[in-house]
């Protein structure tokens, strides 16, 4: 089992629309998640932390569920910018005291006019 | 502010020939250090980290090493490259408190021919 599965997509969607990613883990001690945005043949960048009581940056809302080990991304009002892979991201400890990021493989979305 | 550079952005190199990345981070003191490689379409694989000067952890068997001459420097090699060895390469860097985000330099793109 991967320690972070996403659904790979793609996501298909008209301007306008609501889409939501799911993501779960699998390291009940991971302490930290995040969402990041990778555009094409680019690097990943931060799109926001998740937190245990929900958060919301604009027309982007995370949730955490720590019992269910679950994480999504709500977009609201889809815009053609938007379009990009998005990696749902859990900061993990490791054997020697330091953290690691474990990435998700992604899931693509899609904004049509 | 803190940035973090590497180079080159792009590289062709035949089979069998040496390889060298550099990473260099400006603005953070006893940052902990990443080398990701993403083949085309993939997820980010983790290769290597460090959380001090001399510090290499090493994530998967392969035909690379990583050395960190320096606090804020990351060098990522290999004596003969091979064909699998192709990607997409990124350097990352966290602060040591370990909760927190990573940033992600520019990254090298790799074929190996």
């Amino acid at each position: 089992r991967k320690e972070v599965e996403q659904d790979p997509g793609p996501f298909n969607v008209p301007e306008g629309a609501t889409v939501a990613f799911n993501c779960t883990y699998s390291n009940s001690a991971s302490q930290s998640f995040f969402w990041y945005r990778q555009d094409c043949r680019k690097e990943p960048k931060l799109l926001m932390s998740v937190y245990s009581s929900g958060n919301e940056d604009g027309r982007f809302t995370a949730q955490l569920n720590r019992a269910s080990q679950y994480i999504s991304l709500l977009i609201r009002d889809s815009k053609l910018s938007d379009s990009a892979t998005y990696l749902c991201v859990v900061n993990t400890p490791g054997m020697d005291s330091s953290y690691k990021l474990i990435f998700g493989s992604g899931t693509r979305l899609l904004v049509r006019p | 502010s803190q940035t973090i550079h590497q180079w080159p952005a792009t590289l062709v190199q035949p089979v069998g020939s040496p390889l060298s990345l550099e990473c260099t981070v400006e603005g953070t003191s006893n940052p902990n250090l990443y080398w990701y490689r993403q083949a085309a379409g993939r997820g980010l694989q983790l290769l290597f980290y460090s959380v001090g000067i001399g510090q290499i952890s090493s994530e998967v068997p392969q035909n690379l090493s990583a050395s960190r001459p320096q606090d804020r420097q990351f060098i990522l090699s290999s004596k003969k490259l091979l064909l699998s060895d192709s990607g997409f390469y990124l350097c990352a860097w966290m602060t040591g408190t370990g909760a927190e985000t990573q940033y992600f330099g520019p990254g090298t793109r790799l074929l190996v021919l």
